[in-house]
């Protein structure tokens, strides 16, 4: 069984950071690109970064573009979020999420989400 | 580039079937047959339902389908039952720079 369980989440203030987490296990983590969605509070979910299966490619939102980054230990089979410079904006539950095999493009198992809440 | 655009709500009787539409452009739904369906459960992650406009994921029951015309997906549940009642997402790919963009999600009550 696929699972995902995130981790790391919490309350900070503007300006800070914060690393997420997310522990995989029941496939092989290292033939998935995995990704980071976001869904704020009574909103849709954002798609935020996805890493390649090596971790050599990686992409992001512009709006958390050069305060966000995505990693992977395969080794480890963890993906990792680190969150600099928060904005109260960056308020929502982040979602560690595995793309489709192959070349369809969409997220097939989603861990339970981690809660970042950004206010002073 | 916008979110897709779905209705706020929709709602159908036991048994019944439902549809559920999402909205988008020439650049993301119009372009590409990467459009995929999510269920939401209040307090849960999302589950999805449909890839790749027509495909279901093992598991998922065969009373939900998708389609697709033009720029407009579509959802349809067909024979509606208590537990379809959750919010629905749409999500389309929308090229290599934005990646995907989702809906704003549909209320699904089942009366």
């Amino acid at each position: 069984e696929v699972q995902l369980v995130e981790s790391g989440g919490g309350l900070v203030q503007p300006g800070g950071s914060l690393r997420l987490s997310c522990a995989a296990s029941g496939f092989t983590f290292s033939d998935y690109w995995m990704h980071w969605v976001r869904q704020a509070p009574g909103k849709g979910p954002v798609w935020v970064s996805r890493v390649s299966t090596d971790g050599s490619s990686t992409n992001y939102a512009d709006s958390v573009k050069g305060r966000f980054t995505i990693s992977r230990d395969n080794a480890k089979d963890t993906l990792f979020l680190e969150l600099n410079s928060l904005r109260v904006e960056d308020t929502a539950v982040y979602y560690c999420s595995r793309g489709l095999y192959g070349y369809s493009v969409g997220f097939d198992n989603w861990g339970q989400g981690s809660l970042v809440a950004v206010s002073s | 580039q916008s979110a897709l655009t779905q209705p706020r709500s929709v709602s159908g009787s036991p048994g019944q079937p439902v549809t559920i539409s999402c909205s988008g452009s020439s650049s993301d739904v119009g372009d590409h047959n990467h459009v995929s369906w999510y269920q939401q459960h209040p307090g849960k992650a999302p589950k999805l339902v449909i890839y790749d406009v027509t495909k279901r994921p093992s598991g998922v029951p065969d009373r939900f389908s998708g389609s697709k015309s033009g720029n407009t997906a579509s959802l349809t549940i067909s024979g509606l039952q208590a537990e379809d009642e959750a919010a629905y997402y749409c999500c389309s790919y929308a090229g290599t720079y934005t990646f995907v963009l989702f809906g704003g999600g549909t209320e699904l009550t089942v009366l």
